[in-house]
């Protein structure tokens, strides 16, 4: 499983766009890229995935450059609410029984 | 969306007593499911997959006799916390995912369940 590594915390203020980038220099082929967000005394909630260049919805966008040892998921505009700990997972999601390890996220604090 | 169930929300019980904590995958079926344990500002740790049909698969430093897990149908994962004690009080989530369905490169989370071993 790829490891990754990811900056402890990070402060912003509302209207701000967040930016997390995750390093995992030793992706696989068959990995893809996914950011989880948390919320205390919550599952972690499906944010973005992507295997390679960008991929966008309706709450991010996550960046991967042709490489793929990083990734960065950018958070636009945030508010108070997006105050929660980020984490980004690498691993091959086809197979069923593929174990998904946490590193240790990212803490989002989001200031008035 | 695919959307994982656990139950209870959270739970007091005594030292020495055991509980049991379920997952559940709603509109999916679900050949493995995963349990992790979260203690308070740290990430989440995989305690074990829970494959059904057969025997758990347990991380290294897990007591499997400790942490039960049957997953006896592919909609259910169970696990008990056997002779629970205060230092098992944590945060247990459980993750599926619909390997078969659109979705499939997606994990979905339950909401967890909060221990407290009094």
């Amino acid at each position: 499983l790829a490891k990754t590594t990811q900056p402890i915390s990070m402060d912003s203020y509302e209207g701000q766009e967040v930016n997390i980038t995750c390093s995992h220099n030793n992706i696989a082929t068959n990995d893809y890229i996914t950011w989880y967000q948390q919320f205390p005394s919550q599952g972690p909630r499906f944010i973005i995935q992507g295997y390679k260049t960008k991929v966008t919805n309706e709450v991010a966008s996550l960046f991967i450059p042709a490489d793929r040892k990083s990734s960065t998921l950018s958070l636009p505009r945030v508010s108070l609410s997006d105050t929660a700990v980020y984490y980004c997972l690498v691993g091959d999601m086809e197979a069923a029984g593929n174990k998904l390890t946490f590193g240790g996220g990212t803490r989002v604090l989001v200031k008035p | 969306g695919a959307v994982v169930s656990q139950h209870p929300s959270r739970v007091i019980c005594k030292s020495g007593t055991s509980v049991k904590i379920e997952c559940r995958s709603l509109d999916f079926q679900a050949t493995t499911m995963f349990w992790y344990r979260q203690f308070p500002k740290q990430s989440l740790m995989l305690m074990a997959t829970s494959n059904e049909g057969s025997k758990a698969t347990y991380e290294q430093g897990v007591e499997k006799d400790k942490f039960l897990i049957n997953h006896a149908s592919l909609t259910l994962s169970t696990l008990t916390v056997t002779s629970a004690h205060p230092e098992d009080s944590s945060f247990y989530i459980c993750s599926a995912r619909d390997t078969t369905g659109n979705l499939k490169t997606e994990a979905f989370f339950g909401q967890g369940t909060r221990l407290t071993v009094v």
